[in-house]
């Protein structure tokens, strides 16, 4: 269960501020997933970075700004956020994203983000 | 890019009885088939997997088939428990593109 960890895990944000979500994995992984989990929808691949370099931006709109400084460490910058962003953001590792490797992800336990 | 349809959305059995989830995916290079299992305010766990060399993988009450010709995969559990009750998702391509979902309440 600490093989990814995931900071905070409550946000509660104005759509004017600027926060940032933290994850960090402890697995010795190469790839890093951000995925955005709302209510009676299915789990939305946002980015993809493998050896720090971003491979997968599935058309997330910018106020979202991801940043993947080492393979352990991957942010997610918020800012000017809309109340429909409000949601579970969970960030995953596996050890490769190279096709045709294909691995298991492990998720970390989530932020809950609440955009006022 | 690659869409997965899963159903049912929801599903409600016995105790003791099977449960069967069905997922259809629309990309034939697909080659990667993961389930996992979130419960209540915790993270999505793999519970089982299969690759698209192989068409069926068991693990104890818990098996996986694939049906590459029809595109589609599913997870079946005998035997079920109160404890497997929980949301079910499917995944495909690489393992990245997820099907909505499957609250699964198992009755005691």
């Amino acid at each position: 269960e600490t093989g990814v960890t995931q900071t905070p895990r409550h946000l509660v944000m104005g759509m004017t501020n600027k926060k940032s979500l933290k994850c960090e994995q402890h697995l010795g992984h190469n790839a890093m997933y951000w995925y955005k989990q709302s209510a009676k929808k299915p789990l939305e691949l946002m980015f993809v970075y493998n050896f720090k370099e971003q491979t997968e931006n599935n058309s997330v709109p910018s106020r979202f700004s991801p940043e993947c400084p080492n393979s352990s460490h991957l942010f997610l910058h918020l800012h000017t956020l809309q109340p429909e962003d409000s949601a579970l953001y969970l960030c995953a590792s596996s050890q490769d994203f190279r096709t045709p490797v294909t691995d298991t992800q492990y998720f970390g336990p989530g932020t809950r983000l609440t955009v006022l | 890019g690659e869409n997965v349809e899963q159903h049912p959305s929801t599903l409600s059995v016995q105790e003791g009885d099977s449960a069967v989830i069905k997922c259809t995916y629309s990309d034939s290079a697909s080659n990667y088939f993961p389930w996992y299992k979130q419960e209540l305010g915790k993270r999505p766990q793999l519970i089982i997997d299969i690759r698209s060399n192989v068409g069926e993988k068991k693990d104890q009450r818990i098996a996986v088939t694939l049906n590459k010709t029809a595109k589609h995969f599913s997870l079946h559990i005998t035997e079920t428990q109160p404890e497997d009750s929980a949301v079910y998702f499917c995944a495909a391509s690489r393992g990245e593109v997820f099907g909505a979902g499957t609250i699964l309440r198992v009755k005691s």
